[in-house]
Order: C-alpha cells, then structure tokens, then sequence
C-alpha cells in the first residue's frame, strides 16, 4: 500500500498570502497519479487537482499543484477565504487509491 | 447538472447489514466507473471501493474485504454497497463518488454526493 503523508497537519496563514500544502508517497509515483481535495465542515470532499498539476473545472488559477515522483506540493496564492478548509492529497497510481491525512488550513 | 444522491444509511448493531444506494442524475451512468469513500467522525478520508462501468471489475479495501460488496445497475442508474458483518468502525459518513475517466480503471473522483450516515452501535 502507498502511504501518504501530508504536512504540515496544520497552517496558520493570513488571507491574501500564500499558503504552500506538501505531500510525499511512500513509493514513487511514475505517472504522477496524485489528485488534492479540500472539504469544508459538513460538505463533501472537492476535487482541485488531478494528474499532480491539472485544475478540476470551475477551480480558479490561483490554485495550483506541482511535483512529481513522491513529493507534491499544493500552492493557494492569495488565499481567499473560501480556502480555509482542510485539504487531502491522494495517490491513485496503484490499488489500493489512498488519501493522506489531511493538512487544515486555518485563518491567521 | 451531476447528482449523486446517497441513501439507505441509519443506525445498526455489530455484526448486523446495511445496503447503501446512490442515485445518479444527469451524466451517463453506464460509461463512468463509481466509488464509495468514506469517512469516520472527525477523521480523514478512506478509500473503500471501486467498480468498473460495466461492472466487469471490482476493488475493494483490505478494511471491508470479505464484508462489503460493491454492485451497480444501469439501467436504474444506482451504485450499491451491501455492507455485512458491520463493526463499530466501520461507523462513518459514506461518500458515492463519479471517476474521472470514462470507462477508466479507477482514478481520482470529480464529482461527489452528499454523503450518508452509517453508525455501528449496540
């Protein structure tokens, strides 16, 4: 199984500044299959990323993902305050599709 | 617009069974692989199964291997999760989640229901 391991588990930031979500898997991830998510409290997950960098319809640009291999980076520049959420990376290059556990994004 | 709608969630004791459904609107059900996802009380997300568009293929998750099944039927545009010999962690909100890739193998969801609540309690 392909571990996920996000961090920081928390992040304080300020909205209008950038906020920088890391992601690293246990096992090399050669097609880059490596999708990010948000969820705000008592909603469904989100899908923001997919293929390690490829916005979901309707995500604006100032949301991007970058890496490849086994480490992964989500970038929100000038947060807004709709991005304070948690987020979650996962791999789904090989069964089984695993999620990390989530990075909370907090207003500062 | 896409709708997943989920159902059949509630309260029941260990050992007992449940089967969820998901409704689908306004997307092509047959052509499109599903999963379920869910997620426990304050906890993170956790994959549970998979099948294919033609449910020629299933995957399912070491955790409920053996107890949950996934099925679908497209001609009613409904994916399943008969759940068996439940436990107490298997207590969570229960996601149906649309794949991303038309007649794929089981990749990352782009479209989401609102969940349904399953609790494992005596």
């Amino acid at each position: 199984e392909i571990v996920m391991t996000q961090s920081p588990a928390t992040l304080s930031v300020s909205p209008g500044e950038r906020a920088t979500l890391s992601c690293r898997a246990s096992q090399n991830l050669r097609r880059n299959y490596l999708a990010w998510y948000h969820q705000k409290p008592g909603q469904a997950p989100r899908l923001l990323i997919s293929g390690a960098s490829s916005r979901a319809t309707g995500i604006p640009d100032r949301i991007s993902g970058s890496g490849s291999g086994t480490e992964f980076t989500l970038t929100i520049s000038s947060l807004q305050s709709e991005d304070f959420a948690v987020y979650y990376c996962q791999q789904y290059e090989d069964w089984p599709i695993t999620f990390g556990q989530g990075t909370r994004l907090e207003i500062k | 617009q896409v709708q997943l709608v989920e159902s059949g969630g509630g309260v029941v004791q260990p050992g007992g069974s449940l089967r969820l459904s998901c409704a689908v609107s306004d997307f092509n059900f047959r052509t499109w692989g599903m999963h379920w996802v869910r997620q426990a009380p304050g906890k993170g997300l956790e994959w549970v199964a998979f099948i294919r568009y033609d449910g020629s293929s299933k995957f399912h998750a070491d955790s409920v291997k053996g107890r949950f099944t996934i099925s679908r039927d497209n001609s009613k545009n409904t994916l399943f999760l008969q759940m068996d010999s439940l436990r107490g962690g298997d207590t969570a909100m229960y996601y149906c989640a649309k794949d991303g890739y038309i007649r794929g193998w089981g990749n990352y969801q782009d479209v989401w229901g609102n969940g349904v609540t399953v609790t494992v309690s005596s």
